[in-house]
């Protein structure tokens, strides 16, 4: 069965500093795709990016960054110079391929970040 | 804006009754999802669709049933409300057609079982 860890429940740090929110995953597939999502105080759910297994070069977008390597399961997520409005719970997901040309999502059970001003 | 909106919003209601959740899109998605959420648990998928008619288990269906008799609505019941199915319910869809394949959700129903 398909698991996403995220063990950190709740970060908080100060405002401009960078933090790091930590995903491991287990898979038996050899494709399969990883994702992170953003939730707000409003409750909404963002979608921040989606990564196949097969691309393990770093993303970046803006102050964001995430770090995809095979050898240790993992998929973390870097936030750069931290703003208050980053503030959120951040999950990470993984997909699982269904018999019907679409994918289910595992989730993990998310963090909790807050920025201090 | 991924055009998902999810009725009622808020509901309580009392142990025993049935209730039904409706999610309705309007960009003619093929695959359609409900998801609960609980604190400690992240978000966990209850039934999925694949199409009109189309539908499959998810990691915690019992309890609940879906129906999608058209594209655009994907309606969850819970057949007997019970305390433990007090939570936010989260509608998703996705599309064959879009490249990254990634799910996008409403804005959620909260939902309290007395």
């Amino acid at each position: 069965a398909q698991k996403v860890t995220q063990a950190q429940t709740e970060i908080s740090v100060v405002e401009k500093e960078d933090v790091t929110l930590d995903c491991v995953y287990e898979t038996r597939d050899t494709t399969y795709y990883l994702f992170w999502y953003k939730q707000p105080p409003s409750g909404e759910l963002v979608f921040l990016i989606r990564r196949n297994s097969f691309d393990e070069q770093n993303e970046i977008s803006g102050r964001y960054s995430w770090n995809f390597q095979k050898s240790t399961s993992s998929f973390n997520f870097t936030i750069t110079a931290s703003q208050v409005v980053d503030s959120a719970v951040y999950f990470c997901a993984l997909s699982e391929a269904t018999n019907f040309g679409n994918e289910k999502l595992t989730f993990g059970t998310g963090t909790r970040l807050t920025i201090i001003p | 804006d991924a055009g998902i909106t999810q009725s009622p919003r808020h509901k309580v209601t009392e142990t025993g009754t049935p209730v039904t959740l409706r999610c309705h899109q309007t960009e003619n998605h093929r695959y359609m999802y409900w998801y609960r959420q609980d604190p400690g648990h992240g978000l966990r998928l209850i039934h999925y669709s694949y199409g009109v008619k189309d539908t499959d288990k998810g990691e915690v269906s019992d309890g609940y049933s879906v129906s999608r008799s058209k594209t655009e609505d994907f309606l969850l019941t819970l057949e007997s409300a019970t305390s433990s199915q007090t939570s936010v319910y989260f509608c998703a869809i996705s599309s064959s057609d879009s490249p990254t394949y990634e799910q996008y959700f409403g804005p959620g129903t909260r939902l309290t079982v007395t």
